[in-house]
């Protein structure tokens, strides 16, 4: 059964601060998505990652995917407090049509 | 961009009737569509995965008779939660993903609030 671990699961930061947030996944898989979520509202897709090595990156957001090491992060580079949301990472499994999501982290960024 | 719409976007019912979610993908066919229940500071739990035509695809734990699922279309799915009570009470998110899509990515609505008094 795939399993998706994020860490952490809550995050508060200051602004113009760099963070990382980690995504380990347990079985082999050949998409990895992150998505963002803000108070009240649904998903907003932030990246697909479609292979080992992959960098993807938007603004002051990057994303980058390990296959072997079954890792993603996510990368905050100067954080603002518009980024303030949660943000989650989810998995594909390879022998079925769903993704898998992780729990979540909380992202809060202190003016 | 993929678009999916939800509705009603937000419901109040009272407890013992049922509520109908529509879940349409507006610019593209989707052969498979997904439904999600989020209860507040969780993630996302999948409910079903509904396929085009075919009976969905219940996930464990989920009652086939309490969450009737019927995808009668390749743009559209409905959940109905049936003899609804305050425990169903959550936010449901539905997902399409496109027939002929290259990243098998699923496209999200912007989620049903449901409270159930």
């Amino acid at each position: 059964e795939l399993k998706v671990e994020q860490n952490p699961l809550f995050l508060s930061m200051q602004e113009k601060k760099n963070y990382t947030i980690y995504c380990n996944y347990s079985t082999t898989s050949d998409r990895l998505y992150w998505y963002r979520q803000d108070p009240g509202k649904s998903l907003e897709s932030l990246f697909v990652l479609l292979s080992n090595g992959a960098v993807k990156q938007e603004g002051r957001l990057m994303a980058s995917l390990d296959t072997k090491a079954r890792l993603s992060t996510l990368h905050i580079t100067a954080a603002v407090h518009d980024l303030s949301a949660t943000y989650f990472c989810a998995v594909d499994e390879d022998r079925d049509d769903k993704i898998i999501f992780g729990k979540g982290t909380r992202l809060h960024i202190l003016p | 961009g993929a678009v999916v719409s939800q509705h009603p976007s937000r419901v109040i019912c009272k407890s013992g009737t049922s509520v109908k979610i529509e879940c349409r993908s507006l610019d593209f066919q989707a052969t498979t569509m997904f439904w999600y229940r989020q209860f507040p500071k969780q993630s996302l739990m999948l409910m079903a995965t509904s396929n085009e035509g075919s009976k969905a695809t219940y996930e464990q734990g989920v009652e086939k008779d309490k969450f009737l699922i019927n995808h009668a279309s390749l743009t559209l799915s409905t959940l109905t939660v049936t003899s609804a009570h305050p425990e169903d009470s959550s936010f449901y998110i539905c997902s399409a993903r496109e027939s002929r899509g290259l990243y098998n990515e699923q496209f999200f609505g912007p989620g049903t609030r449901l409270t159930v008094l």
